[in-house]
């Protein structure tokens, strides 16, 4: 099974708006990385956060990690038409091979 | 080069045919990564290379599939006999250590006919 695991699986917002994903996972882990993708082709990086940070932020993004509850969540704020793409987090487990284990996603959809 | 380069871009194959997919990753980038995904779906993790070695190769669907990477550069995904089930964007990432930021090719997208 998938190691991180997003909610929700789809949502739609009203442009301006603010848009909350998070991410559950199971297993401790080294980092989290939340990633961007459009039309079903390559995924763009937005933000690592490690497993001794608690918040991060990037523009209109907002990273945040509970360790506690292994769990982590994505803000963008004052959304736009352009955000539309699914979200997806992928961790990095503390034991074992170091590899980049994504969830199935959050499809955003902005509407204008 | 500038970024992850994947190719093809698109293939199609018959059903029964082995099919070579090519990965140039970023250069200095230790670690490479494959992946599959189905329309809609999420990423599948196939096969994980740290330098030329795989220290993990548990997501390979099948005996069919394999993976080489030389020179701790380009890497090749080799799918034989082709089937149908096997029809999907295959992604190629790559970082400069494993577990660190990723960076993805835009995908070779296979159809078995």
């Amino acid at each position: 099974s998938q190691q991180g695991e997003e909610d929700p699986q789809a949502l739609s917002i009203q442009e301006g708006e603010n848009a909350t994903m998070n991410c559950s996972y199971k297993t401790s882990i080294n980092n989290l990385q939340w990633y961007r993708q459009n039309s079903g082709r390559g995924l763009v990086h937005l933000i690592l956060i490690r497993s001794n940070e608690r918040e991060k932020h990037s523009g209109r993004l907002r990273v945040t990690l509970d360790t506690s509850k292994k769990s982590s969540s994505l803000l963008i704020t004052a959304s736009r038409a352009a955000d539309t793409a699914s979200y997806f987090c992928a961790t990095v487990l503390i034991q074992g091979a170091q590899k980049l284990v994504f969830g199935q996603g959050t499809r955003l959809t902005i509407n204008p | 080069g500038a970024g992850v380069s994947q190719s093809p871009s698109n293939k199609v194959t018959e059903k029964g045919k082995d099919v070579e997919l090519r990965c140039d990753p970023i250069s200095g980038h230790t670690a490479l990564y494959w992946y599959r995904q189905s329309l809609g779906q999420g990423l599948e993790f196939l096969i994980y290379f740290q330098g030329n070695s795989a220290p993990d190769k548990s997501g390979l669907p099948s005996d069919r599939f394999s993976a080489e990477r030389t020179g701790g550069s380009v890497s090749t995904l080799t799918i034989q006999r082709t089937q149908q089930e096997d029809s999907a964007v295959y992604l190629c990432a790559s970082s400069w250590y494993r577990g660190e930021r990723a960076f993805f090719g835009q995908g070779t997208r296979l159809t078995v006919v």
